[in-house]
Order: C-alpha cells, then structure tokens, then sequence
C-alpha cells in the first residue's frame, strides 16, 4: 500500500529563521500520485497548505513551499523566514490519481513551533 | 470558497453507546466524502469513503456495522460509531471533495468530531 514518512515529533524553530519538514512517499500505484501538506492549528479543523499534482513542480502558499521530486520521492516543505503564527501542526499526505477516489494517506505529522 | 461544517466537536459518552456526527458542506457540491479518525498518537486514517449513487467502501478494520454512513445528498453525510469503546476515541474528521474545483483529489475537511468514552 501508500505511506508517508516525515519528520517525527517535534521541531522548534527561532522566529524568523528557515524550516524543512522532510517527507517521503511510496506508493504500489504505476501513476505518480498527487501530494499534500495540510496543517492543522490550535484548535482548528485540518487546513490544506498546498498541493502539487504534477511531478517536477512545486507549490507554494503562505510563504511555504514544497517540490515534488520523483526522483527522491519525497516532497520537503521549506519556509525561509518562520513566523510564531505558524506554530502547528503539519501532515504530508497522498493520494493516488484519479477522479474518483478520494483517499489520502497521511504522515504522522510533525509539531512545529516557533518560538519569539 | 469551499467550506466543511462538522458536529459536534466534542462527545462524552459512556461506554457502549452510540455517537453520531454530522458533515455539511459548504459552497461545493460533495460529491465523495470520506471519514478518518485520528486514535490518540496516531495519524489519520481512513475509516470508508462514500460517494453518492455507489456504495460505501469501507477500509480494512472498520465495518458498515460499527459505523454506518449516511450520505443522502451533495451536501451532507453522517456517520455513527455504534457501541464505543475505549479503543474508538479519537477525532474524527469527514472530508469532503470538490469535483468543481482543479483536479488534485483536495478533500476539504472539517473541525472534527471528538470521541472521548467513559
């Protein structure tokens, strides 16, 4: 089956410097599928951060950004400059190609927290 | 934009009883919805994925008997956990996808409903 491995447990990060969040994938589908990174804040629901469908791109939203390499099948999410707002939680996620499937696979999730 | 509404939030039950829980979407039409659960330390994991005019599929573990799916329309899907127990706490989470939207299989989910079984 699919799973997702990124960084475990906890990262603190200083106010604005840089972050990397590692995530990894693999997949039993012959389609490269689609990755996610989601984030959930404190004591919100799940939020989609950004999504790339297409191998060899990268997403970017909120100052956040993430590459899709197939090649190393791992899809890292980078902010250059944290901020303390973005303390939360943030999930890799897949999902295989498809229009009717509706399936994501998530990692463990990875805490970040920014500290002033 | 494509909003989830989901409830309640938070549910304290007695073992052996049922919870119910509710997932409306907003601004889209839902055309699939799927439930996840997150166990206390674990990740998200899908527990069956309903699409309207076929059946539910439910993923290894979780059966239509311990949590039927109700998903009668576009907008709206429930799901009850029937006679819980301490090992179905956890939060739930419905995810409801956008056909309408651009292609991804972006599911947009809900706060989530909370499971806690005394």
């Amino acid at each position: 089956g699919d799973s997702v491995t990124q960084t475990e447990g906890q990262v603190t990060v200083s106010e604005s410097k840089s972050l990397i969040i590692n995530c990894t994938y693999s997949t039993t589908s012959i389609a490269y599928p689609n990755l996610f990174w989601y984030v959930r804040y404190p004591g919100e629901g799940l939020q989609l951060l950004l999504k790339v469908i297409t191998a060899g791109q990268k997403g970017s939203s909120r100052g956040f950004e993430a590459t899709y390499n197939k090649e190393t099948t791992s899809f890292h999410l980078q902010k250059a400059s944290v901020q303390e707002s973005d303390s939360a939680v943030y999930y890799c996620a897949l999902a295989p190609t498809g229009a009717n499937t509706g399936k994501l696979t998530f990692g463990h999730g990875t805490i970040l927290r920014v500290h002033p | 934009g494509a909003l989830v509404y989901q409830y309640p939030r938070r549910t304290i039950c007695k073992s052996g009883t049922s919870m119910r829980m509710e997932c409306q979407a907003v601004g889209f039409q839902a055309t699939s919805v799927a439930w996840y659960r997150q166990s206390p330390q674990k990740t998200f994991e899908l527990i069956a994925l309903s699409t309207v005019n076929s059946a539910i599929k439910y993923e290894q573990n979780f059966t239509q008997e311990k949590f039927p799916i109700s998903h009668p329309n576009l907008s709206f899907s429930s799901m009850t956990v029937l006679n819980a127990y301490l090992e179905d706490r956890g939060l739930y989470l419905c995810g409801a996808r956008d056909p309408g939207g651009s292609s991804g299989n972006t599911l947009y989910f809900g706060e989530g409903s909370r499971l806690i079984v005394v």
